[in-house]
């Protein structure tokens, strides 16, 4: 098993589509979560932080189950440039830092 | 601007030879990392070092070398010994505040194919 799991899409949505993407994590020591966007042939950029409490940042909200270890990420009104892929990043302390990525979930808006 | 800027973006390789990709940041970031990316796959850390003149291999060092001789510079050298060294490769860098929440700056990426 994969220590983060995503859905690799791709996700294909209309523009104004509120899309919902899941990321489960198997290292129950886990302690900090992110979401992190990738453009194609781009380097990754922190989207955003995800505490237990959730989060919200505009049009994107990001929710933490520590209890069934998973992270959530929801985009609502989609824009055409929300088209990337979405890297669920799991950062843990066990036997020093470490910083895991899923492979992505692609996401596609169209017009 | 303070950033990571790695170079060359796009390198071509005959088998059996080295090849050395460069990444300088000027963020007085204590840590660096590389990662390589393969279609499909998420990152996966090749070697990560957290002060100067000290280093760590990652889960796939085999086939790499690194040397962190300065604080701002962290080269990575694909040996002919990688068996399969096309991928995108990214430099990254941290704080060690920011190594312990995660939260990681990458380079702009630097494409090998081995021809």
């Amino acid at each position: 098993r994969k220590e983060v799991e995503q859905d690799p899409g791709p996700f294909n949505v209309p523009e104004g589509a509120t899309v919902a993407f899941n990321c489960t994590y198997s290292n129950s020591a886990s302690q900090s979560f992110f979401w992190y966007r990738q453009d194609c042939r781009k380097e990754p950029k922190l989207l955003m932080s995800v505490y237990s409490s959730g989060n919200e940042d505009g049009r994107f909200t990001a929710q933490l189950n520590r209890a069934s270890q998973y992270i959530s990420l929801l985009i609502r009104d989609s824009k055409l440039s929300d088209s990337a892929t979405y890297l669920c990043v799991v950062n843990s302390l066990t036997g020093g830092f470490k910083t895991i990525f899923g492979a992505g979930t692609r996401l596609f808006v169209k017009a | 601007d303070g950033g990571i800027t790695q170079s060359p973006k796009y390198l071509f390789r005959k088998e059996g030879q080295n090849v050395t990709l460069s990444c300088e940041q000027n963020l007085n970031h204590d840590a660096m990392y590389w990662y390589r990316q393969d279609p499909g796959q998420g990152l996966r850390l090749i070697y990560y070092s957290q002060i100067v003149n000290d280093f760590q291999k990652g889960d796939i060092a085999e086939g790499y070398s690194v040397s962190r001789e300065k604080k701002e510079s962290f080269p990575l050298t694909v040996t002919s010994a990688q068996k399969n060294p096309t991928a995108f490769y990214l430099c990254a860098s941290s704080t060690i505040r920011t190594a312990n929440t995660g939260e990681l700056f990458f380079g702009e990426g630097s494409r090998l194919t081995v021809l």
